[in-house]
């Protein structure tokens, strides 16, 4: 199984909704990713969790929650978003973090799940 | 810092055409160099990758050279197909960093 399989592919709230993101890998990666990318502009970094444990948060807001169960799930959890955190949010996982790896940090991403924030 | 420009698009082609996406990049340290493509609806993917100087990327008939004397990773094909169309994304990572920099993306019409 080589697939990131994000859920779900589309989702539509409130700004008073709590949801939830979900993500999964079988592919034996210790490091997973959330990214947001708004329309045409690339992804950016979020969250990074190595070894479940959270290693990356780019000073986001705290109305995003991520959650790591175990090393194939990744969560994210929604809550008193905005209209402007409409966006695609991207999964992705790599085999290891970039520093103890001997060679590049290839990423695999998921499909992503589209987010509207009413 | 590190950062990535990538020729702005949309870039519009006739099936069959030669194309080149210019990728440049500044770096402290020694980085590997990525390019991601993302087809409509999708994530995205690794095209191919170069981790030093010289080496080459390829696949699908896309390839890539690493140039440090020019601090560039131009992104080619020689025939493109209707199904190359996408947003094609250059990006690096330094080492001992674990954040991908990606360029803006250009975005390729491939008309048949």
């Amino acid at each position: 199984d080589t697939e990131v399989t994000q859920t779900p592919k589309h989702l539509v709230m409130g700004m008073t909704n709590k949801k939830s993101l979900k993500c999964e890998q079988h592919m034996g990666h210790r490091a997973m990713y959330w990214y947001k990318q708004k329309a045409k502009k690339p992804p950016e970094l979020m969250f990074v969790y190595s070894y479940e444990k959270l290693s990356i948060n780019e000073s986001v807001p705290s109305r995003f929650s991520p959650e790591c169960p175990n090393s194939s799930l990744l969560n994210l959890h929604l809550h008193a978003l905005q209209p402007e955190d409409s966006a695609l949010y991207l999964c992705a996982s790599s085999q290891d973090m970039g520093w103890r790896n001997s060679g590049a940090n290839v990423l695999t991403f998921g499909a992503g799940s589209r987010l509207t924030v009413l | 810092g590190n950062s990535v420009t990538q020729m702005e698009g949309p870039v519009t082609l006739s099936e069959e055409a030669f194309l080149t996406i210019n990728c440049t990049y500044t770096a402290t340290g020694y980085p590997s160099l990525f390019w991601y493509v993302q087809y409509p609806g999708e994530g995205l993917q690794l095209l191919l990758k170069a981790t030093k100087a010289d080496d080459k990327g390829s696949n699908k008939g896309f390839e890539a050279t690493y140039r440090k004397e020019t601090t560039s990773f131009h992104l080619e094909k020689g025939s493109v197909q209707v199904s190359d169309s996408a947003v094609y994304f250059c990006a690096l990572t330094v080492n001992r960093d674990d954040k991908i920099i990606f360029g803006k993306g250009t975005r390729l019409h491939i008309l048949p």
